[in-house]
């Protein structure tokens, strides 16, 4: 079975930083394109990053209103995931969701984790 | 950018019904890069179908797909209780993704 676990949210003020990890289970991470995706309280979904498998490269894209402030990274030895916020808004506000890519589509979803950024 | 609008807003329709959902892209989409989500309260977003007419692992065959270049339908034949929830279209375009707006669909 598949399992994504995402942890590390919690509430920090505008300019902070704060680290979001995915711990992944239940199939060959090492293998696997992920992505994080986001969605504000109430708001629709919104795509975050993507970072490709070691063996594509671990190229890593992200959306145009986080590049340059956030960050993804892997540890396929730990088979996680992770997301390096830095410069937070008010607007960065929202739960945090790890996904598995499947073509072009996020198959597998984590739970989610809220980050709330105020002062 | 591709924006993707969905319609309508809210969908009310009764149990058995069908429903029919629309997504429309501001350029063209290949097929392949087309799926949708159902997202039901406090819960994660689950895939139903991806390159705009394959049904994903488990999803039951009232749901279909379907469209092609800048619109794209999901239908389903037959309303369940269980189907009311948000319903969100997706597409991928030159190393980036977005998502529509969401359609909510609510029991009349």
């Amino acid at each position: 079975e598949v399992q994504l676990v995402e942890s590390g949210g919690g509430l920090v003020k505008p300019g902070g930083s704060l680290r979001l990890s995915c711990a992944a289970s239940g199939f060959t991470f090492s293998n696997a394109w992920m992505s994080w995706v986001r969605q504000a309280p109430g708001k629709g979904l919104e795509w975050v990053g993507r970072i490709k498998s070691k063996s594509d490269g671990e190229t890593t894209d992200y959306a145009a209103p986080v590049k340059g402030r956030f960050t993804i990274s892997r540890d396929d030895s730990k088979t996680t995931l992770y997301l390096q916020m830095n410069s937070l808004n008010t607007e960065d506000t929202a739960f945090y969701y790890c996904t598995t890519l499947r073509g072009y589509s996020f198959k597998y979803w984590g739970q989610g984790t809220l980050v709330t950024v105020s002062s | 950018e591709i924006v993707l609008t969905q319609s309508p807003g809210t969908l009310s329709l009764s149990p058995g019904e069908r429903a029919t959902l629309s997504c429309r892209a501001s350029q063209s989409v290949s097929s392949s890069y087309l799926a949708w989500y159902q997202q039901k309260p406090g819960q994660a977003p689950r895939l139903l179908i991806y390159g705009a007419s394959s049904r994903a692992t488990g999803i039951p065959d009232r749901f279909s797909g379907s469209g092609s270049g800048t619109d794209f339908t999901l239908t389903i034949s037959r309303l369940e209780p269980e189907d009311f929830a948000v319903y969100y279209c997706q597409q991928y375009d030159s190393s980036s993704y977005s998502f529509g707006q969401g359609t909510k669909l609510e029991i009349k």
